[in-house]
């Protein structure tokens, strides 16, 4: 019963370097996303996407990509690293019946 | 003026006190209200969930909605040490895209 599981929990990385961040959900979800959640600011939409091959800009679009090649992933991609991208990342998946958010564990993120 | 207001302020009450937590909002679409729980260091969990206007009670929690006001609440009676955490409301209008507008979270502590 594994639910949404993001890897890694924890990563520094250097400005300028690039990674992705891993999000699975086994609950057949047409919906994922990510936020970002920043203390003062609460959570945070990046991007999201309503089914495979489909995916949209939320709030705080700028730096990330992210691709939906199957209905049980959506990895995000930091392009090039950058200070203000310290943050805590949460991935999130429901379906479109109700609205119901099930989040992931996080991935707390150091970009030094 | 964002979606959701929710005051972030921390609150600190003696264990087995009632504990009130309030959002305001101003999008009048908003027909989905939600509270999640947020533990230090974890994911958001859905706590409570209502559909329209009305009051749900689950065990020691109790989600009120008054959409004319558009204003809604979190009541938990006999506070346990446990229910120590972030209580962050979110609400949508249901379009089918599920973008949850989310507060900034109220952190409680409940004392021994």
């Amino acid at each position: 019963n594994a639910g949404v599981t993001q890897t890694p929990k924890f990563q520094v990385l250097k400005t300028g370097q690039s990674m992705t961040l891993q999000c699975a959900q086994d609950m057949n979800h047409e919906y994922m996303s990510w936020y970002r959640q920043d203390p003062g600011m609460g959570l945070r939409l990046i991007h999201y996407s309503v089914g495979a091959g489909i995916t949209d800009q939320g709030e705080v679009p700028n730096g990330y990509n992210v691709s939906r090649s199957t209905t049980e992933d959506f990895p995000l991609r930091l392009l090039s690293a950058a200070p203000s991208q310290t943050s805590v990342y949460f991935c999130a998946s429901s379906s479109t019946v109700d609205e119901k958010l099930f989040f992931g564990s996080g991935t707390q993120l150091s970009v030094l | 003026q964002k979606e959701v207001e929710q005051d972030p302020g921390p609150l600190s009450v003696p264990e087995g006190a009632i504990v009130s937590l309030n959002c305001t909002y101003s999008n009048s679409a908003f027909q989905y209200f939600m509270w999640y729980r947020q533990y230090s260091r974890k994911g958001p969990e859905l706590l409570m969930y209502t559909y329209s206007s009305g009051n749900k009670e689950d065990g020691r929690f109790t989600a009120q909605v008054d959409k004319s006001s558009k204003y809604i609440s979190l009541f938990i009676r006999d506070s346990q040490p446990s229910d120590s955490a972030t209580y962050l409301c979110a609400m949508s209008a249901g379009y089918g895209n599920n973008r949850l507008a989310f507060g900034k979270g109220n952190q409680v502590v409940v004392i021994p």
